[in-house]
C-alpha cells in the first residue's frame, strides 16, 4: 500500500522568496513520485516526476524536487516565487501490483504568493 | 494534440437524482481513470480501465456508482441515486501505457473535471 503526507495545507510566501512544499511518502515497493499543480477550476498539470533515475528532478516553471530515500521525502522547491505560482500543489505516489499506474495523492498544499 | 475532454463542467442536482459524466481521453491512450476530488482533499481513484476492461474498481461505491468504457475510447461515470456526500469534482485522466511499460510513460493527463453539487 502507498500513502502520501503533505505537511502544511497552506503555505504563504512573498514574491521572490524561496518556495518549499513538503511531501513524505510511504510505499512497500520502490516508489515513483510526482508533483502536480492545480489552478482554480482546472485539472491537474504535471510539474515533475521521479522515476528512479536522478534523485534531483527538475520540472517546469523553475520547480525542482529531491528524492531522499532515507527520509522518505520528496519536497518541492523553487528558489524565487512568482505571483503566477499561486495554486494548489499535490504530491502523489504511483502504486504497483494490480493497480499499476494508480496514483495515490496527498491532501494538497495551497500556495499563496504575496506581492 | 487535444487534451482530455470532460462534460459537463458543472452540474447541480438534488439528492436521490441521477447524473452522468462523460470523458474522452487523449487519442490512443489505452488507460483511463476516474478520480473523485472532495473539497480540501486530494483526488481519490474510483476506477481504472485498460482499454474497455476494468483494472481496479476497489474504491468505487458500486451500490450507486457505475462506469463503462464500451469501445475502449470514451467513458461515462454514473451516480444513481446521488447523495449529499457525492458533491465533489470528478476528474478523468488518461495515459498511454497499460499495466506494464517504462516508468516514463506513466504520466497521467487530466481533464478539467466536472464539479458536481448535490443539494
Amino acid at each position: 500500500a502507498q500513502s502520501v503526507t503533505q505537511l502544511g495545507s497552506h503555505v504563504s510566501v512573498s514574491e521572490g522568496a524561496l518556495v518549499l512544499l513538503r511531501c513524505n511518502y510511504s510505499s512497500s515497493v520502490p516508489p515513483y513520485l510526482f508533483w502536480y499543480v492545480q489552478y482554480p477550476n482546472q485539472g491537474l498539470q504535471l510539474l515533475l516526476k521521479y522515476t528512479s533515475a536522478a534523485t534531483l528532478v527538475k520540472g517546469i516553471n523553475g520547480f525542482e524536487a529531491e528524492f531522499k530515500k532515507s527520509e522518505t521525502s520528496f519536497h518541492l522547491t523553487k528558489p524565487s516565487a512568482h505571483m503566477s505560482d499561486a495554486a494548489e500543489y499535490f504530491c502523489a505516489v504511483r502504486g504497483g501490483g494490480t493497480s499499476y499506474g494508480k496514483l495515490t495523492f496527498g491532501q494538497g498544499t495551497i500556495l499563496t504568493v504575496h506581492p | 494534440e487535444a487534451g482530455v475532454a470532460q462534460s459537463p463542467r458543472y452540474k447541480i442536482i438534488e439528492k436521490r437524482q441521477s447524473v452522468a459524466f462523460w470523458c474522452n481521453p487523449i487519442s490512443g491512450h489505452a488507460t483511463l481513470y476516474w478520480y473523485q476530488q472532495i473539497l480540501g482533499q486530494g483526488p481519490k481513484l474510483l476506477i481504472q480501465f485498460q482499454n474497455n476492461g476494468v483494472v481496479d474498481d476497489s474504491q468505487l461505491p458500486k451500490d450507486r456508482f457505475s462506469a463503462e468504457r464500451l469501445k475502449g475510447v470514451d467513458s461515462t461515470l454514473k451516480i444513481q441515486p446521488a447523495k449529499l456526500e457525492d458533491s465533489a469534482v470528478y476528474l478523468c485522466a488518461s495515459t498511454s501505457t497499460g499495466t506494464s511499460g517504462g516508468a516514463g510513460s506513466y504520466e497521467q493527463y487530466f481533464g478539467p473535471g466536472t464539479r458536481l453539487t448535490v443539494t
